[in-house]
């Protein structure tokens, strides 16, 4: 157990919806980022916040977004969700911003299906 | 972040060390050289860094060569449960834009078999 909770752990869905996936990180963690993991593109970084700011963006669409709350969980919301979206989001998190040697710790994901 | 290259597959019987080789030929002198593993869709899991010594840990050895272009990472005694995808990065301890992103590559599939 790494201490990163996610939820829900399952979702499904229909195509057009709009979906809100939440992640709590370890205790005494100020950092969240948020991956991607589809069969074809394999784990991709989507964006990270630091002590509820933005801090880096990765391959992120438009139609996605995501906040870091004063109690430091975050969530990822996905709207006009397409077939393409299946896949699997893990939420990890570390101790610092991410410069250092801080490692990080991933929860269990949550599987979207949208259908 | 440097480009790492890893074998796709690799076997190895259980009770045996199993070594898993990364290349990181284009690596700078402020990178770490980072493993994490991911069992069947779970999420992934840290097991050890290193910038220029070896280092060990309870999970695993990581061995990292003189000029730091390659590494290998030691299982000492494999179990089934070490089956894994195994994933070598290879991540700027800088700050900038791309802070602490990690960049995975496909990886190694690991299959520990009896």
């Amino acid at each position: 157990d790494s201490g990163v909770t996610q939820t829900p752990k399952h979702l499904i869905t229909a195509t057009g919806q709009r979906v809100t996936l939440r992640c709590s990180p370890r205790s005494g963690d100020l950092s969240v980022y948020w991956y991607q993991q589809s069969l074809d593109q394999g784990l991709q970084f989507l964006i990270q916040y630091y002590n509820g700011e933005e801090r880096a963006k990765g391959n992120i669409l438009e139609r996605f977004s995501a906040q870091q709350f004063p109690d430091l969980h975050s969530e990822l919301n996905l709207s006009s969700l397409e077939l393409g979206d299946s896949a699997l989001y893990f939420c990890a998190s570390s101790v610092a911003p991410g410069a250092g040697s801080y490692e990080q710790y991933f929860g269990p994901g949550t599987r979207l299906t949208v259908t | 972040d440097a480009k790492t290259t890893q074998p796709p597959s690799m076997d190895c019987a259980e009770g045996r060390a199993a070594n898993l080789p990364c290349n990181h030929s284009t690596i700078s002198g402020n990178e770490y050289v980072y493993w994490y593993r991911q069992i069947h869709s779970q999420g992934p899991q840290y097991i050890i860094h290193g910038l220029k010594n070896n280092e060990t840990n309870e999970m695993a050895s990581l061995i990292i060569t003189e000029d730091r272009k390659s590494s290998t990472l030691i299982l000492p005694h494999a179990t089934l449960r070490d089956t894994a995808v195994y994933y070598c990065i290879v991540r700027s301890n800088a700050g900038g834009t791309s802070y602490g992103k990690l960049t995975f590559g496909q990886g190694t599939i690991l299959t520990v078999h009896p």
